[in-house]
C-alpha cells in the first residue's frame, strides 16, 4: 500500500550546526505534508506544514522543501539547539481531512 | 484551554479484557481521530470522526470501537484485549488540517 518513509532512522549534529532531515513518500496524490516533533513521553506537536501547490515554506528556524518530482519532503533546522533533540516525523495527507498517514520517524541528537 | 486530554496515562490488561480510554477536547474542533504508536515506528490511523454521530475505520481499526456522540468527547474501546495491542495510544484533533495531539495513554495487555 501508500507509504510514507524516512531515510535516516537517527541523525547526530553539533549544537549550532543547521539539520535536515528527510522524508520519502509513496503516494503521488498526497497533497497535504507535516512535520511533526515529538518529545519522549510527549505527543507530536506540529512544526511545519506544506500543500502540494508550494515546493518551500518557511518557519521561525524551520524550513520545509517539498520536490512532488522525486516525491521527497525535507525538513530544515538552522542553528539546531539542544532543545531540538527529538524524533521527526513526517505526515501525508491525501484530500483534506484528518486521515494522515506517517512516516517511521528520524531520533535527531544535538550534541554539545 | 486545556486541548486534548486523555485518561488514563497508564494501564494493564489482562488478555481478554475491555476498557475504554477516553479522549476530550476543549476546542470545538470537529474532528478527532485515534492513533497507536509501536515501537521505533510511526502513528498508525485507528478510527476517526469528522463531526459528531459520524466515525470511520483508519488502517488498524480491528478490535477497537469508537463512538462520537458530542462534539467534546471521542472514547476508544476495546473489546476484547489482546498482547498485541499493547501500545502508545494518541487522541488528536483539528478543525481543518493541523491536529493537535494529547499526551497519549501507555497500554500494556499482559
Amino acid at each position: 500500500g501508500e507509504s510514507v518513509g524516512l531515510h535516516l532512522p537517527t541523525l547526530s549534529v553539533q549544537e549550532g550546526d543547521n539539520s535536515i532531515i528527510n522524508c520519502a513518500y509513496s503516494n503521488s496524490a498526497s497533497d497535504y505534508f507535516i512535520w511533526y516533533k515529538q518529545e519522549s513521553g510527549k505527543g507530536p506537536q506540529f512544526i511545519i506544514d506544506i500543500r502540494s501547490n508550494m515546493d518551500k515554506r518557511q518557519g521561525q528556524r524551520v524550513t520545509v522543501l517539498l520536490n512532488k518530482t522525486v516525491k521527497h519532503l525535507s525538513l530544515q533546522i538552522a542553528a539546531t539547539q539542544p532543545g531540538d533533540s527529538a524524533v521527526y516525523f513526517c505526515a501525508e495527507n491525501e484530500g483534506g481531512g484528518n486521515k494522515l498517514t506517517f512516516g517511521t520517524g528520524t531520533q535527531l541528537k544535538v550534541e554539545l | 484551554n486545556a486541548g486534548v486530554t486523555q485518561t488514563p496515562k497508564f494501564q494493564v490488561l489482562k488478555t481478554g479484557q475491555s476498557m475504554t480510554l477516553q479522549c476530550a477536547q476543549d476546542m470545538n474542533h470537529e474532528y478527532m481521530s485515534w492513533y497507536r504508536q509501536d515501537p521505533g515506528m510511526g502513528l498508525r490511523l485507528i478510527h476517526y470522526s469528522v463531526g459528531a454521530g459520524i466515525t470511520d475505520q483508519g488502517e488498524v481499526p480491528n478490535g477497537y470501537n469508537v463512538s462520537r456522540s458530542t462534539t467534546e468527547d471521542f472514547p476508544l474501546r476495546l473489546l476484547s484485549a489482546a498482547p498485541s495491542q499493547t501500545s502508545v495510544y494518541f487522541c488528536a484533533s483539528s478543525r481543518r488540517d493541523e491536529q493537535f495531539f494529547g499526551p497519549g495513554t501507555r497500554l500494556t495487555v499482559l
